[in-house]
């Protein structure tokens, strides 16, 4: 699976729309863009996926580049419940994906949202 | 919304004993998944199912083993716990689509001493 970059932490004024940037230059054209962020002691929760085409649902935002080689995810309007760690992932999905599950969740990016 | 259920939020075993841990998902999903995390090193797969009976070795399946007897639920067992064992194990499941997003429970914190 592709690897990815992300910046270790990034701070958002709580009301501000957060911008967290991802890097996969590696991807290839069966892997799927996926956001999951984890809360301090929780499980990883989904936010949203996407293969080429930007997405939107009622938790985020979801830009892709042209080259699919990195994408941001953005919160409109964070708020202090929105701190957690983010991960991004590429990995292809069914039925290329002869290892399901082994996606790599890397360190993150620690969003701290300020009031 | 999907659910992932998990048996316990904290367990604490001695050196030796035999661990159960549980999932349970209510979406019919096909797959599912065992991973623990600890620090620096990010999520580490286990073991996953494909269907009922059927089991996969993830990255680091040793000292563990897993059962799947019924669609909806998928056991982690340690068969002897040790204390390099500590940690978080976090339980997935995902439907057999294009996409197998995966849905995650709340963890269990496991303590071996």
């Amino acid at each position: 699976d592709a690897k990815t970059t992300q910046p270790p932490s990034m701070d958002c004024a709580e009301g501000r729309a957060a911008n967290l940037p991802c890097n996969h230059s590696t991807i290839s054209g069966n892997e799927y863009v996926y956001w999951y962020r984890q809360i301090h002691s929780q499980g990883p929760q989904y936010i949203i996926h996407g293969l080429k085409n930007n997405e939107t649902n009622e938790m985020a935002s979801l830009i892709i580049t042209e080259d699919r080689k990195s994408s941001t995810l953005i919160l409109p309007h964070a708020t202090l419940r929105d701190t957690a760690v983010y991960y991004c992932i590429v990995r292809p999905g069914f039925p290329y994906n002869t290892n399901a599950g082994k996606s790599t969740f890397g360190d993150g990016t620690t969003l701290t949202v300020k009031p | 919304d999907v659910k992932v259920t998990q048996s316990s939020r904290y367990l604490v075993k001695r050196t030796g004993e035999k661990v159960f841990l549980e999932c349970v998902q209510d979406m019919d999903h096909e797959n599912m998944f065992w991973y623990r995390q600890d620090p620096g090193l990010g999520l580490r797969l286990i073991y996953f199912s494909y269907d009922v009976k059927m089991k996969e070795k993830g990255d680091i399946p040793e000292g563990y083993s897993v059962s799947r007897e019924k669609k909806e639920r998928f056991s982690l067992i340690l068969e002897s716990a040790s204390t390099n064992q500590t940690s978080m194990y976090l339980c997935a499941s995902s439907r057999r689509d294009v996409s197998e997003t995966q849905y995650f429970g709340p963890g269990t914190r496991l303590l071996v001493l």
